[in-house]
Protein backbone atom coordinates (compact mmCIF):
# COMPACT_ATOMS: atom_id res chain seq x y z
CA UNK A 1 0.00 0.00 0.00
CA UNK A 2 0.89 3.92 -0.72
CA UNK A 3 1.41 5.63 2.36
CA UNK A 4 4.31 7.88 4.22
CA UNK A 5 5.57 7.71 7.15
CA UNK A 6 6.74 10.43 9.94
CA UNK A 7 8.07 9.28 12.81
CA UNK A 8 8.44 12.31 14.93
CA UNK A 9 4.96 13.71 15.81
CA UNK A 10 6.24 16.69 17.48
CA UNK A 11 10.09 17.94 18.28
CA UNK A 12 10.55 20.59 20.52
CA UNK A 13 14.27 22.35 20.53
CA UNK A 14 15.81 25.15 21.24
CA UNK A 15 17.20 27.72 18.30
CA UNK A 16 20.55 27.22 16.90
CA UNK A 17 19.90 23.36 17.33
CA UNK A 18 20.33 21.54 14.30
CA UNK A 19 16.87 19.60 13.08
CA UNK A 20 16.11 16.60 11.11
CA UNK A 21 12.56 15.20 10.24
CA UNK A 22 12.34 11.50 8.90
CA UNK A 23 10.39 10.78 6.09
CA UNK A 24 9.79 6.95 4.64
CA UNK A 25 7.57 6.03 2.37
CA UNK A 26 6.38 2.86 0.85
CA UNK A 27 5.08 3.22 -2.96
CA UNK A 28 5.74 1.02 -5.88
CA UNK A 29 7.82 3.15 -8.86
CA UNK A 30 9.54 5.97 -9.49
CA UNK A 31 8.37 8.88 -6.95
CA UNK A 32 8.81 12.24 -6.91
CA UNK A 33 8.93 13.48 -3.27
CA UNK A 34 8.07 16.72 -1.33
CA UNK A 35 8.26 18.75 2.11
CA UNK A 36 5.66 21.06 2.89
CA UNK A 37 5.42 23.26 5.97
CA UNK A 38 2.09 25.36 7.31
CA UNK A 39 3.39 28.44 9.77
CA UNK A 40 1.02 28.96 12.30
CA UNK A 41 -2.36 30.52 10.71
CA UNK A 42 -0.88 30.15 7.20
CA UNK A 43 -1.55 27.85 4.27
CA UNK A 44 0.56 24.88 3.43
CA UNK A 45 3.54 25.64 1.50
CA UNK A 46 5.89 24.25 -0.88
CA UNK A 47 9.43 23.90 1.16
CA UNK A 48 11.17 21.81 -1.67
CA UNK A 49 11.13 18.89 -4.09
CA UNK A 50 12.56 15.94 -5.09
CA UNK A 51 12.09 15.24 -8.97
CA UNK A 52 15.56 13.68 -9.98
CA UNK A 53 18.97 14.22 -10.29
CA UNK A 54 21.13 15.19 -7.21
CA UNK A 55 19.46 13.31 -4.09
CA UNK A 56 19.96 16.32 -1.69
CA UNK A 57 17.68 19.03 -2.39
CA UNK A 58 18.01 22.31 -1.09
CA UNK A 59 15.08 24.45 -0.42
CA UNK A 60 13.88 27.78 1.15
CA UNK A 61 15.28 29.37 3.96
CA UNK A 62 18.28 27.09 4.80
CA UNK A 63 16.49 23.47 4.73
CA UNK A 64 17.47 20.43 3.10
CA UNK A 65 16.45 17.44 2.43
CA UNK A 66 18.14 14.25 0.94
CA UNK A 67 16.77 11.25 -0.84
CA UNK A 68 18.13 7.94 -0.15
CA UNK A 69 16.67 5.16 -2.49
CA UNK A 70 17.70 2.25 -1.05
CA UNK A 71 16.31 3.56 2.80
CA UNK A 72 13.36 4.45 0.89
CA UNK A 73 13.59 8.21 3.01
CA UNK A 74 13.28 11.66 2.48
CA UNK A 75 14.50 13.28 5.63
CA UNK A 76 14.73 16.97 6.37
CA UNK A 77 17.27 18.92 7.72
CA UNK A 78 18.60 22.23 8.95
CA UNK A 79 21.65 23.00 10.17
CA UNK A 80 20.37 25.96 12.91
CA UNK A 81 16.18 26.38 13.54
CA UNK A 82 14.95 29.57 14.16
CA UNK A 83 12.25 30.87 16.45
CA UNK A 84 10.53 31.71 13.05
CA UNK A 85 10.71 27.77 12.02
CA UNK A 86 8.34 27.08 14.65
CA UNK A 87 5.32 25.27 12.05
CA UNK A 88 3.67 21.73 11.26
CA UNK A 89 6.04 19.87 8.72
CA UNK A 90 4.60 17.54 6.10
CA UNK A 91 5.83 15.16 3.45
CA UNK A 92 4.17 13.83 0.54
CA UNK A 93 5.17 11.56 -1.85
CA UNK A 94 3.23 11.10 -5.11
CA UNK A 95 4.04 8.68 -8.90
CA UNK A 96 5.08 10.12 -11.85
CA UNK A 97 1.79 10.06 -13.96
CA UNK A 98 -0.47 10.63 -11.17
CA UNK A 99 -1.83 14.58 -9.23
CA UNK A 100 -2.23 12.69 -6.25
CA UNK A 101 -0.25 12.97 -3.07
CA UNK A 102 -0.08 11.30 -0.33
CA UNK A 103 1.11 12.63 3.04
CA UNK A 104 2.19 11.84 5.78
CA UNK A 105 0.39 12.69 9.24
CA UNK A 106 3.03 15.75 10.10
CA UNK A 107 5.51 17.00 12.48
CA UNK A 108 5.00 19.86 14.89
CA UNK A 109 7.80 21.81 15.45
CA UNK A 110 8.18 23.75 18.45
CA UNK A 111 11.69 26.19 18.34
CA UNK A 112 12.34 28.22 21.69
CA UNK A 113 14.59 31.42 21.74
CA UNK B 1 2.53 34.38 -4.31
CA UNK B 2 -0.17 33.03 -5.71
CA UNK B 3 -2.94 32.82 -3.62
CA UNK B 4 -5.83 29.92 -2.83
CA UNK B 5 -8.94 31.43 -0.97
CA UNK B 6 -10.70 28.92 1.16
CA UNK B 7 -14.17 29.91 2.91
CA UNK B 8 -15.51 29.51 5.10
CA UNK B 9 -12.60 29.07 7.72
CA UNK B 10 -15.14 27.63 10.08
CA UNK B 11 -18.17 25.84 10.11
CA UNK B 12 -20.86 24.52 12.77
CA UNK B 13 -23.88 23.27 11.47
CA UNK B 14 -26.87 20.53 12.55
CA UNK B 15 -26.98 17.06 11.50
CA UNK B 16 -29.07 16.68 8.61
CA UNK B 17 -27.90 20.12 7.15
CA UNK B 18 -25.80 20.69 3.70
CA UNK B 19 -22.22 23.09 3.92
CA UNK B 20 -21.09 24.39 1.30
CA UNK B 21 -16.74 24.67 0.77
CA UNK B 22 -15.66 27.43 -1.74
CA UNK B 23 -12.18 26.94 -3.29
CA UNK B 24 -10.94 30.40 -5.44
CA UNK B 25 -7.77 30.32 -6.99
CA UNK B 26 -6.97 34.77 -6.64
CA UNK B 27 -4.51 35.52 -8.91
CA UNK B 28 -4.03 32.42 -11.22
CA UNK B 29 -6.07 29.83 -13.44
CA UNK B 30 -6.72 26.26 -12.62
CA UNK B 31 -8.08 23.89 -14.25
CA UNK B 32 -7.53 20.89 -11.79
CA UNK B 33 -8.48 21.82 -7.94
CA UNK B 34 -7.88 18.72 -4.91
CA UNK B 35 -10.41 18.17 -2.03
CA UNK B 36 -8.42 16.89 0.61
CA UNK B 37 -9.80 15.90 4.54
CA UNK B 38 -7.63 15.69 8.12
CA UNK B 39 -8.88 14.05 10.77
CA UNK B 40 -6.90 14.92 13.72
CA UNK B 41 -3.65 13.41 14.12
CA UNK B 42 -3.63 11.44 10.58
CA UNK B 43 -2.40 12.53 7.11
CA UNK B 44 -4.03 14.69 5.01
CA UNK B 45 -6.49 12.45 2.66
CA UNK B 46 -6.84 13.14 -1.12
CA UNK B 47 -10.85 13.20 -1.31
CA UNK B 48 -11.24 13.79 -4.81
CA UNK B 49 -9.96 15.70 -7.94
CA UNK B 50 -12.19 18.94 -9.42
CA UNK B 51 -11.69 19.25 -12.89
CA UNK B 52 -12.98 21.96 -14.58
CA UNK B 53 -16.05 21.51 -17.04
CA UNK B 54 -16.17 18.09 -16.16
CA UNK B 55 -17.17 15.33 -13.24
CA UNK B 56 -14.54 14.94 -10.57
CA UNK B 57 -12.88 12.32 -9.76
CA UNK B 58 -13.32 10.59 -6.66
CA UNK B 59 -11.10 8.55 -4.03
CA UNK B 60 -11.98 4.81 -3.34
CA UNK B 61 -14.13 4.78 -0.22
CA UNK B 62 -16.04 8.33 -0.82
CA UNK B 63 -19.28 9.19 -1.60
CA UNK B 64 -19.78 11.52 -4.62
CA UNK B 65 -23.19 11.48 -3.56
CA UNK B 66 -22.56 12.92 -0.30
CA UNK B 67 -19.57 15.03 -1.24
CA UNK B 68 -20.47 16.78 -4.27
CA UNK B 69 -17.79 18.91 -6.06
CA UNK B 70 -18.64 21.59 -8.73
CA UNK B 71 -15.82 22.96 -11.24
CA UNK B 72 -17.86 25.55 -13.20
CA UNK B 73 -14.92 27.81 -13.87
CA UNK B 74 -11.07 27.90 -14.08
CA UNK B 75 -10.87 29.98 -10.62
CA UNK B 76 -13.78 27.92 -8.39
CA UNK B 77 -14.30 24.48 -7.43
CA UNK B 78 -16.76 24.37 -4.41
CA UNK B 79 -17.48 21.09 -2.03
CA UNK B 80 -20.59 20.70 -0.59
CA UNK B 81 -21.08 18.09 1.82
CA UNK B 82 -24.79 16.83 2.16
CA UNK B 83 -27.00 15.94 4.95
CA UNK B 84 -23.90 16.17 7.21
CA UNK B 85 -23.26 14.03 10.09
CA UNK B 86 -21.40 14.22 13.00
CA UNK B 87 -18.68 11.78 11.73
CA UNK B 88 -18.13 14.34 8.56
CA UNK B 89 -16.56 16.86 11.52
CA UNK B 90 -12.98 17.40 9.92
CA UNK B 91 -10.69 19.39 8.36
CA UNK B 92 -10.98 20.31 4.66
CA UNK B 93 -8.28 21.84 2.53
CA UNK B 94 -8.37 22.66 -1.33
CA UNK B 95 -5.58 23.04 -3.28
CA UNK B 96 -4.83 24.26 -7.36
CA UNK B 97 -3.13 23.75 -10.09
CA UNK B 98 -1.56 26.85 -11.60
CA UNK B 99 -2.55 25.90 -15.32
CA UNK B 100 0.87 28.00 -15.96
CA UNK B 101 3.49 26.16 -14.35
CA UNK B 102 1.68 23.36 -12.73
CA UNK B 103 2.56 24.21 -9.41
CA UNK B 104 0.39 23.64 -6.68
CA UNK B 105 -1.36 25.90 -4.15
CA UNK B 106 -3.07 24.78 -1.18
CA UNK B 107 -6.46 27.15 1.03
CA UNK B 108 -6.23 27.68 4.68
CA UNK B 109 -8.58 24.61 5.18
CA UNK B 110 -12.11 24.42 6.75
CA UNK B 111 -12.31 23.38 10.25
CA UNK B 112 -16.34 21.62 9.63
CA UNK B 113 -18.15 20.59 12.91
CA UNK B 114 -21.23 18.92 13.00
CA UNK B 115 -23.71 18.83 15.75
Amino acid sequence: AQSVSQHNHHVILSEAASLELGCNYSYGGTVNLFWYVQYPGQHLQLLLKYFSGDPLVKGIKGFEAEFIKSKFSFNLRKPSVQWSDTAEYFCAVNGLNTDKLIFGTGTRLQVFP
Amino acid sequence: GAVVSQHPSWVICKSGTSVKIECRSLDFQATTMFWYRQFPKQSLMLMATSNEGSKATYEQGVEKDKFLINHASLTLSTLTVTSAHPEDSSFYICSARDIEDEKLFFGSGTQLSVL
